[in-house]
């Protein structure tokens, strides 16, 4: 199985700041990746498709990139909103994997 | 829209069955495959298996293999996932999530609200 590294698990931030999360790939997953940001008891809201797709409605300020195993997902001059949990999925041929996923906090 | 909903909350006692449903609308049921993920407290998310609603195969995480049946109503586009045997360790929440592109591998879009599981005797 594809295991998915995410990294940082915890992320202390600013409103206004920009911030990095990482995903690393056991193997190569070509772009086949995507991005979710999670709100307790809420349903996931998809961000990114295929590494680096947009979702409509999804503000600018998200933006998804890499390939191969390293890929990375940041937020621009972050919002009062965007303050939640964030992990990547990997869809390669059938299997579904995630990483651990990343909780963003307000400094 | 489209959308899944999920069922409420469930208690189960160690060794017992529960079943969750997924409901869904606003597109073709038959088209496109529903997962079911978890999430156990502090832990990660974990594929366990999915259904292709069109004809009922379903395909399951080896980890869950003889203890998870999927199963689907067309006449209510909903999707049932039956865990049997259950463990101290299944506590968790259950999601289910439909494929984005139809009968595919790709990500998941939209997911259901979650359903709380708690085994406890």
């Amino acid at each position: 199985d594809i295991q998915m590294t995410q990294s940082p698990s915890t992320l202390s931030a600013s409103v206004g700041d920009s911030v990095t999360i990482t995903c690393r790939a056991s193997h190569s997953i070509i772009r086949w990746l995507a991005w979710y940001q999670h709100k307790p008891g809420k349903a996931p809201k998809l961000l990114i498709s295929d590494a680096s797709n947009l979702e409509s409605g999804v503000p600018s300020r998200f933006s998804g990139s890499g390939s191969g195993t390293e890929f990375t997902l940041t937020i621009s001059s972050l919002q009062p909103d965007d303050f939640a949990t964030y992990f990547c999925q990997q869809y390669t041929s059938y299997t579904f994997t995630f990483g651990q996923g990343t909780k963003l906090e307000l400094k | 829209q489209v959308q899944v909903v999920q069922s409420g909350s469930e208690v189960g006692k160690p060794g017992a069955s529960v079943a969750l449903s997924c409901k869904t609308s606003g597109y073709t049921f038959t088209d496109y495959y529903i997962h079911w993920v978890r999430q156990a407290p502090g832990q990660g998310l974990e594929w366990m298996g999915l259904i292709n609603p069109g004809d009922g195969a379903s395909t399951n995480s080896r980890k869950f293999q003889g203890r998870v049946t999927m199963t689907r109503d067309t006449s209510t586009r909903t999707v049932y996932l039956e865990l049997s045997d259950l463990r101290s360790d299944d506590t968790a929440t259950y999601y289910c999530a439909r494929d984005a592109r139809g009968i595919t591998s790709n990500w998941f879009d939209p997911w259901g609200q979650g359903t709380l599981v708690t085994v406890s005797s």
